[in-house]
């Protein structure tokens, strides 16, 4: 079992470009789950995926950001056009979607826009 | 929404020391997660807590799920440097297994 992955682990970018990250989860699972993390504002749910469709998008944060999953495998979380204040630590979670089932986390993307 | 107090907000203990921290909600959850996450990392499961009044352990650490299902809390016990980390507790409602809500966390020093 390698894992929920995520790329890249660090991204710097300037702000107005576009910037996307990318998660393939564990194989298997059910739920995949975008969070976003800040010291001011802790994890913060972005989206959620059950069985490749978008189910709960009310966390995010504005148009600018956009979320897919083509297929069970991989997601991308999409910022276009990028801001200093979108810089965070954006986490990608996977897990079955039985009751009770906890999330596995990757490493996440720490994202720095300047 | 759905909200988790969690405190302490942070602690800075002694080795060999205990620690307690705990999480409340203002809504009923039928299953409690306590997470650990250490510098660089995602947050990974510790303990789960699938019915009131359950209490786990897992090595030095135990947790239980309180009677009403709106709190829960963690222990550690004999403290050692390597307990560093953040650690969250996570609630999960019935009506929509896997989405969890958060608490803000508790953020672990301990001092050898």
């Amino acid at each position: 079992d390698a894992g929920v992955i995520q790329s890249p682990r660090h991204e710097v970018t300037e702000m107005g470009q576009e910037v996307t990250l990318r998660c393939k989860p564990i194989s298997g699972h059910d739920y995949l789950f975008w969070y976003r993390q800040t010291m001011m504002r802790g994890l913060e749910l972005l989206i959620y995926f059950n069985n490749n469709v978008p189910i709960d998008d009310s966390g995010m944060p504005e148009d600018r950001f956009s979320a897919k999953m083509p297929n069970a495998s991989f997601s991308t979380l999409k910022i276009q056009p990028s801001e200093p204040r979108d810089s965070a630590v954006y986490f990608c979670a996977s897990s079955f979607v039985r009751w009770g089932s906890p999330l596995h986390f990757g490493n996440g993307t720490r994202l720095t826009v300047t | 929404g759905q909200q988790l107090n969690q405190s302490p907000q942070s602690m800075f203990i002694q080795e060999g020391e205990d620690v307690s921290m705990n999480c409340t909600s203002s809504s009923i959850f039928n299953t409690w997660l306590w997470y650990k996450q250490e510098p660089g990392e995602g947050p990974v499961l510790l303990i789960a807590l699938y019915k009131a009044g359950e209490l786990t352990s897992n090595g030095r650490l135990t947790a239980q799920f309180g009677i009403t299902r709106k709190d829960s809390f963690l222990n550690i016990s004999a403290s050692i440097p390597s307990d560093v980390g953040i650690y969250f507790c996570a609630g999960q409602p019935n009506t929509n297994a896997g989405k969890s809500t958060f608490g803000d966390g508790t953020t672990l020093t301990v001092k050898p």
